[in-house]
């Protein structure tokens, strides 16, 4: 493993409450990314981040929102969370030592399991 | 839209028996194209990060070639054990912050 921890590791929920996952790593690695898992989708990024309070959207930003105050910690909230947004989240990180995320490969998270009512 | 698109979608091989699979993805705007095998129940780990044209990679029995010109990639197992049986994920880099595209991942078995 590569440092990094997610939490909550399984989380339910009903629709309409905002929802926070946590994605911790102690590898000192500048970027972090968020992806979710769904059948028939494959891995699609959310959100990621290149720097301390640097972040970007992926190709599937609607209805989540992202905050690193550190180094260390990449938060994903869903304000608001809805039955689609039932998934499997995957945290990343990447560029560490600082190596390019471009040509280096990304390590993953354990995920977490989040079910929307 | 960018796809990465994967073949077959599964695969069922007996022990022994070598394998491919396929991934194709855009042949423009090529920085880096990443594989990488996902065991159930657990995270996906990197195999290999490929850049370059004609790149060949290798890991145990397992390897990969790339042809950035067409946009496409092999992912080579000879002589499939059943710990071999995963899932395999290509991934497209689409740019310098890391941003994968990921297909939707070609799912092994290998029968003892």
């Amino acid at each position: 493993d590569a440092g990094i921890t997610q939490s909550p590791r399984h989380k339910v929920t009903e629709t309409g409450t905002p929802v926070t996952l946590r994605c911790h790593q102690t590898e000192n690695h500048r970027y972090m990314y968020w992806y979710r898992q769904d059948p028939g989708h494959g891995l699609r990024l959310i959100h990621y981040s290149y720097g301390v309070k640097d972040t970007d959207k992926g190709e599937v930003s609607d209805g989540y929102s992202v905050s690193r105050s550190k180094t260390e910690d990449f938060l994903l909230t869903l304000e608001s969370a809805t039955s689609s947004q039932t998934s499997v989240y995957f945290c990343a990180i990447s560029g560490g030592q600082g190596l390019s995320p471009t040509y280096n490969e990304q390590f993953f998270g354990p995920g977490t399991r989040l079910t929307v009512l | 839209i960018l796809n990465v698109e994967q073949s077959p979608q599964s695969l069922h091989v007996q022990e022994g028996d070598s394998t491919n699979f396929t991934c194709s993805f855009p042949s423009s705007n090529f920085y880096a194209l990443h594989w990488y095998r996902w065991e159930t129940a657990k995270s996906p780990e990197a195999l290999f990060v490929m850049t370059l044209n004609g790149d060949e990679k290798k890991k145990g029995r397992i390897s990969a070639t790339l042809n950035t010109k067409e946009g496409y990639s092999y992912l080579y197992i000879k002589g499939s054990q059943p710990e071999d049986s995963a899932t395999y994920l290509c991934a497209f880099n689409r740019g310098s912050q890391g941003n994968l595209i990921f297909g939707k991942g070609t799912k092994l078995s290998v029968k003892p």
